[in-house]
């Protein structure tokens, strides 16, 4: 059964920085592309960054691009997003996600959760 | 980068097919047949029901199904539930790269 653990959310002031970390177990963690999707409290998705299998190939949505950085290790079978400059709009429950099998991206297993508040 | 259009809630009886219609440009759903869809709960994360337009994971029931036609991609439920009272999210692959979602359907049963 695929697993995915989030950790490190909190709540952190306007222009902070946090790493959130996410663990995954239950299948070949380097064969898969990783992402990063929020929900704002309004429940609004958004897609935030993807990383390849071998994290050569990185992407990010144009909100959060020069500020979150997604690595993996493949060792570890851990994900990461480190965030800075966080601002209050920022403020949402982040969810590590596993790609599926298949021709184009998609959000197969998620994990639980971690919320991240900005606030001052 | 804009996201998708959904119609803000879409309701039906039991037993009733309904649609939610998820409306792109070319430069996402038009673009690739890379479009998602996914069913959320409350208190739960999003769950996959459909990828690549039309295929169905094995653990999605069959009474869901997907479409394409242009720039605009569709969800079918068909012979409604009232385990189906959920919100609805669609999700495509874009010509820059990144991931764009819809803002989300309500599904009432009434």
């Amino acid at each position: 059964e695929v697993q995915l653990v989030e950790s490190g959310g909190g709540v952190v002031q306007p222009g902070g920085s946090l790493r959130l970390s996410c663990g995954g177990s239950g299948f070949t963690f380097a064969a898969y592309v990783m992402h990063w999707v929020r929900q704002f409290p309004g429940r609004g998705l958004e897609w935030l960054s993807l990383i390849s299998g071998d994290g050569d190939d990185i992407y990010y949505a144009d909100s959060v691009k020069g500020r979150f950085t997604i690595s993996r290790d493949n060792i570890r079978n851990s994900l990461y997003l480190h965030m800075s400059e966080l601002r209050v709009e920022d403020t949402a429950f982040y969810y590590c996600v596993k790609d599926g099998a298949g021709l184009g991206f998609h959000f197969d297993s998620w994990g639980q959760g971690a919320l991240v508040t900005v606030s001052s | 980068q804009s996201a998708l259009t959904q119609p803000a809630s879409v309701s039906g009886s039991p037993g009733q097919s309904i649609t939610i219609s998820c409306t792109g440009t070319s430069g996402d759903i038009g673009a690739y047949d890379y479009v998602s869809w996914y069913q959320q709960v409350p208190g739960k994360a999003p769950n996959l029901l459909i990828y690549d337009v039309s295929n169905r994971p094995s653990r999605a029931s069959i009474r869901f199904s997907g479409s394409k036609s242009g720039n605009t991609a569709s969800l079918m439920i068909s012979e409604l539930q009232p385990e189906d009272e959920a919100h609805y999210y669609c999700t495509a692959y874009t010509r820059r790269r990144t991931l764009v979602f819809g803002g989300g359907t309500k599904v009432t049963v009434l």
